[in-house]
């Protein structure tokens, strides 16, 4: 079983949708987790974090749910801009740097 | 955020020649650097935790002798394709953590290596 699974879609999206990613992790003692984009041949960036308590930045809503073992995804709203690879990715230990990375789901809004 | 540069962008070389990537972290001190190799249409995968001032530690199925890391100041990381053949042809991305612990990386922009 991989460490970080994600559909990898393509999920093709009509502009001003919305669309939630699934993303589940194998090992119990994850601390932390974030969602990652990566563009097209670019390096990945930063999209945020996510908290146990669920958390929003905008139009991009996060959850964890640590009994499942699985973390989400939520945008609302979508734009063109937002058509990219979406990577979870879980960190093991607090203070381990070391990122373990799903395999990316492809997302394109269309117009 | 912080800021991680990486050279060269690009590179194509001749099977059997050696390339080196550099990766440095322009704003702030790294005691540790990653590296990645990312292969078309797949993940990004850990090929070894580069220390500033010691050995990497390799990930398993990755040749320490092949892929040569040097890190020899708080800013700077180095890897060395030796011997490149085409199945090395990847993209490489280099990450530091902005603080000593944190578990943020920011990546640098990646060196996409072809080899012929």
């Amino acid at each position: 079983r991989k460490e970080v699974e994600q559909d990898p879609g393509p999920f093709n999206v009509p502009e001003g949708a919305t669309v939630a990613f699934n993303c589940t992790y194998s090992n119990s003692a994850s601390q932390s987790f974030f969602w990652y984009r990566q563009d097209c041949r670019k390096e990945p960036k930063l999209l945020m974090s996510v908290y146990s308590s669920g958390n929003e930045d905008g139009r991009f809503t996060a959850q964890l749910n640590r009994a499942s073992q699985y973390i989400s995804l939520l945008i609302r709203d979508s734009k063109l801009s937002d058509s990219a690879t979406y990577l979870c990715v879980v960190n093991i230990a607090f203070g381990n740097e070391k990122l373990t990375f799903g395999t990316g789901t492809r997302l394109t809004i269309i117009p | 955020g912080a800021v991680v540069s990486q050279h060269p962008s690009r590179v194509i070389c001749k099977s059997g020649t050696s390339v080196k990537i550099e990766c440095r972290s322009l704003d702030f001190q790294a005691t540790t650097m990653f590296w990645y190799r990312q292969f078309p249409k797949q993940s990004l995968m850990l090929m070894a935790t580069s220390n500033e001032g010691s050995k990497a530690t390799y990930e398993q199925g990755v040749e320490k002798d092949k892929f040569l890391i040097n890190h020899a100041s708080l800013t700077l990381s180095t890897l060395t394709v030796t011997s490149a053949h085409p199945e090395d042809s990847s993209f490489y991305i280099c990450s530091a953590g902005g603080t000593s612990g944190s578990d943020t990386q920011y990546f640098g922009p990646g060196t996409r290596l072809t080899v012929l």
